[in-house]
């Protein structure tokens, strides 16, 4: 089975909203990334957050990570229609392990 | 555009065949990765080269097999095809051997076997 979960599955908010995923994990994790994916097309790296780290910003993203809790969320803020897409996590582990989750689908309406 | 090409974009095939996928990772790119998506698995991580030797395995089938040629250009093998293994099947590159790296992907290859 897959290491990560996501949630909510998927999402519809207004632009200008702000938009939360969250992402828990199963094994302890070297790193966590969180990537998007465009309906069909390939995965665009968005950022990635050490297991030593509990948050990271990014233009208007804002990732924390809580290793007692397994679980990472990623908060999209003033969100654009342009954001329209699948959002995964994605964790690395001991023994080259690599695994994504299931993936939040975002739709931001205009 | 990533600078990650993939090729076919689209291939379909029968049940018990063999097709290969073949992926050129950005220039001056060393590692290439091949995953592969489809609505009952998601995304799996399959394999990692990194300069022509493979770098860590994931959840890849005996019946698949991948090689990085000394161009860093890649390919993946599927033999023996079943109905569940149509996919989409990406590949991606990074400049470095490492899983954390940021990976930049292609297009994909979507497979459909019949």
């Amino acid at each position: 089975s897959q290491q990560g979960e996501e949630d909510p599955q998927a999402l519809s908010i207004q632009e200008g909203e702000n938009a939360t995923m969250n992402c828990s994990y199963k094994t302890s994790i070297n790193n966590l990334q969180w990537y998007r994916q465009n309906s069909g097309r390939g995965l665009v790296h968005l950022i990635l957050i050490r297991s030593n780290e509990r948050e990271k910003h990014s233009g208007r993203l804002r990732v924390t990570l809580d290793t007692s809790k397994k679980s990472s969320s990623l908060l999209i803020t003033a969100s654009r229609a342009a954001d329209t897409a699948s959002y995964f996590c994605a964790t690395d582990s001991a023994g080259n392990q690599f695994y994504f989750g299931t993936g939040t689908s975002l739709t931001v309406i205009p | 555009d990533s600078g990650v090409t993939q090729t076919p974009k689209h291939l379909i095939t029968a049940t018990g065949q063999r097709v290969t996928l073949r992926c050129s990772p950005r220039s001056g790119d060393l590692s290439v990765y091949w995953y592969q998506q489809s609505l009952d698995q998601g995304l799996q991580f399959l394999i990692q080269y990194y300069n022509g030797e493979e770098r860590a395995k994931g959840n890849i089938l005996e019946r698949f097999s991948a090689q990085q040629f000394p161009d860093l250009h890649s390919e993946l093998n599927l033999s023996s095809l079943e109905l569940g293994d149509s996919a989409l099947y990406f590949c991606a590159s990074s400049d470095s051997g490492g899983l954390t790296d940021t990976q930049y992907f292609g297009p994909g290859t979507r497979l459909t076997v019949l």
